[in-house]
């Protein structure tokens, strides 16, 4: 599987637009890139994905890079309840496999 | 139920003691997942079903893991003679299949902690 690398942690203020980022050099043509996060003492959770072209739904946005090799996760307006680790995860198309973790980044969100 | 729901949510166990630790899937959903979180890291991938079959177990770390879904439902991890280092939080995930072309999210419960004391 394709590798996913991301920072260890970011800091944000309440209310203010959150950029995190995820490089995966090594993509593949039918490789879905993924967002999971998981909130303390939760499972992870489904936040988005994407293949190409930027995604938005009622979470967060995607952007994508255009050569694939990269992808911004975008949250427009950080709370409270945003605090969590957030996952970037490449999963191939039409796989009903396992999804493979990384390390994640550690979002805190300062009021 | 509306989601994945997992039990118990807090097990204690003693060393050498077998637990068996439940997961109650979404209902229609095809494929199930078992993860291992130890503190402070990802998840890690324990086991696959599609309904009953276990199509992948390679991430089982020891004979000692076992995982059944006899009814393509319900699923039990069960560890026998447990060790401190099996403590950590197991995780269930289930995914309707909805097709080779499509993508579809995977739904988590809240795991168990597992503490082995």
């Amino acid at each position: 599987d394709a590798k996913t690398t991301q920072p260890n942690s970011m800091e944000s203020n309440e209310e203010e637009p959150v950029h995190l980022p995820c490089n995966h050099s090594t993509i593949s043509g039918t490789d879905y890139i993924h967002w999971y996060r998981q909130l303390p003492s939760q499972g992870p959770e489904y936040v988005i994905h994407g293949l190409t072209s930027n995604v938005n739904n009622r979470m967060a946005s995607l952007a994508i890079a255009e050569d694939r090799k990269s992808s911004t996760l975008i949250l427009h307006r950080a709370t409270l309840r945003d605090a969590a680790v957030y996952y970037c995860i490449l999963k191939r198309r039409g796989s009903a496999r396992q999804l493979t973790f990384g390390s994640g980044t550690q979002l805190t969100v300062l009021p | 139920g509306a989601g994945v729901s997992q039990s118990p949510r807090y097990k204690v166990a003693k060393r050498g003691q077998d637990v068996a630790l439940r997961c109650d899937p979404i209902s229609g959903h095809v494929s199930l997942f078992w993860y291992q979180q130890a503190l402070g890291q990802g998840p890690e991938f324990l086991t696959y079903f599609q309904n009953e079959a276990q199509l992948d177990k390679s991430g089982l770390p020891s004979d000692r893991f076992f995982a059944e879904r006899p009814e393509g439902s319900v699923s039990t991890l069960k560890i026998q003679r447990t060790q401190q280092e099996d403590s950590a939080v197991y995780l269930c995930a289930s995914s309707l299949r909805q097709g080779p072309t499509l993508n579809y999210g995977y739904t988590f419960g809240s795991g168990t902690r597992l503490t082995v004391v």
